[in-house]
């Protein structure tokens, strides 16, 4: 089975810290996603990456950068997390073509008070 | 603009029930559309995935229905669950060069006893 993994569930930050949240795919998979999934507005894509330190933004790219050193692992930074960055965060990972299934790790619900 | 629309918002049935979820799309030009269900709590998985040429395609009490004429798909669960309960999103592909997925907000289903 492929597995997604993400470093935290739950995570609570103050508003200007930096925060890491880290991804991790154990199938070799050459695609990865950031998404962010808020109540109303549905999955929208924050950043992708097709290969190792090769990134691509998606819809709302602004207040996040990304980071892909290793196939496997594909972090999201938020350089100076802001109240409006509280949301529920998903990584997803899938292998190249256009019909390939996008498999999702659990999620982590990130709180910026 | 490329764009998925889902209806209803959220819908509540009796275990047992039959429900029937819908998806409109104005993506162009369309690749494919799959379907997926994500627990509370839990990332999203596929159901299923339909592609131009194909009407209907079934997975367990899940079918799924694409009429690209209309650009509409439908959802159907059959003698529902409780573990049903969860919410169901349509997501589009385009073949359009640069163009990522495209994400409906989703059907919160609620099965109840």
């Amino acid at each position: 089975d492929v597995k997604v993994t993400q470093s935290s569930r739950y995570l609570v930050k103050r508003t200007g810290e930096k925060v890491f949240l880290e991804c991790v795919q154990d199938m070799d998979h050459e695609n990865m996603f950031w998404y962010r999934q808020d109540p109303g507005l549905g999955l929208r894509l924050i950043y992708f990456s097709y290969d190792v330190k090769m990134k691509e933004k998606g819809d709302i790219p602004e207040g996040y950068s990304v980071s892909r050193e290793k196939k496997e692992r594909f972090s999201l930074i938020l350089e100076s997390a802001s109240t409006n960055q509280t949301s529920m965060y998903l990584c997803a990972s899938s292998l190249a073509g256009g019909m390939r299934e996008q498999y999702f790790g659990p999620g982590t619900r990130l709180t910026v008070t | 603009k490329n764009q998925v629309e889902q209806s209803p918002q959220s819908l509540i049935i009796l275990e047992g029930k039959n429900c029937t979820l819908q998806c409109n799309y104005t993506v162009s030009p369309f690749s494919n559309l799959r379907w997926y269900k994500q627990d509370t709590g839990r990332g999203p998985v596929s159901l299923t995935i339909m592609t131009f040429s194909e009407n209907t395609k079934s997975n367990g009490r899940y079918t799924a229905t694409l009429d690209a004429d209309t650009k509409q798909s439908s959802l159907h669960i059959t003698a529902s669950q409780l573990s049903d309960s969860a919410s169901y999103i349509c997501v589009v592909r385009s073949n359009q060069a640069g163009t990522a997925l495209i994400f409906g907000k989703g059907t919160t289903l609620s099965v109840s006893s």
